[in-house]
């Protein structure tokens, strides 16, 4: 199973990143999302598609509709930068699976 | 809520090496323990995992049959003995616990321990 995001995201300051997930199980399975920095584990930034995790600011949304899942990020912030993966599993809840990652540049 | 790994090292390919991550701050023998890895330049990659009571274990295809994970509940740690290394081995691995605080989320993470083969 496989869940696919672009690889890279350039964006202004002050602009809205919005960063997908695409996956056949997607409408049945929840997604979440997390921030990894360079030198840092990873952070839960939402679960359950569109829970925040607690201490993540309100600027980071998510959504799910058919067979994607997204992450939006408003009011991108120079410390937003590093790369995004999502999370969910397959239709029998058999295999977990991270999405390739999504390089996230602030210009 | 705490995880450290160890055991991290330069192995030549073909060889071994055990990771081993301890738990602290939570009721150890509740959770399914996991790992996952950081390729470098490449992505996060789920590993393995265990049960919490140690009888169930799941393993990615890239992987199978030749990690083991097993756990110790009265020492609250979860290991990875690793086998057959090759150059695609090499990451960052981290132990983490996933629902701790929120369903279904890998939400307790370690530090991680870099494996160079």
């Amino acid at each position: 199973y496989e869940l696919t995001q672009p690889p890279s995201m350039s964006v202004s300051p002050g602009q809205t990143a919005t960063i997908t997930c695409s996956g056949d199980a997607i409408p049945k399975r929840y997604a979440s999302w997390y921030q990894h920095k360079p030198g840092q584990a990873p952070v839960v930034l939402l679960y359950k598609d569109t829970e925040r995790a607690s201490g993540i600011p309100a600027r980071f949304s998510g959504s799910s509709s058919g067979t994607t899942a997204t992450l939006t990020i408003s009011g991108v912030q120079a410390d937003d930068e590093g790369d995004y993966y999502c999370h969910s599993a397959d239709n029998d809840a058999t295999s977990v699976v991270f999405g390739g990652g999504t390089k996230l540049t602030v210009l | 809520v705490q995880l450290v790994e160890s055991g991290g090292a330069l192995v030549q390919p073909g060889g071994s090496l055990r990771l081993s991550c301890s738990a602290s701050g939570f009721a150890f023998n509740s959770f399914s323990m996991h790992w996952v890895r950081h390729l470098p330049g490449k992505g996060l990659e789920y590993v393995s995992a265990v049960s919490p009571d140690g009888l169930n274990t799941f393993y990615a295809d890239s992987v199978k049959g030749r990690f083991s994970i097993s756990r110790d509940n009265s020492e609250e740690t979860v290991s990875l003995q690793m086998s057959s290394l090759t150059p695609e081995d090499t990451a960052v691995y981290y132990c983490v616990v996933v629902g701790f605080y929120y369903e279904d989320a890998f939400d307790v993470w370690g530090r991680g321990t870099m494996v160079t083969v």
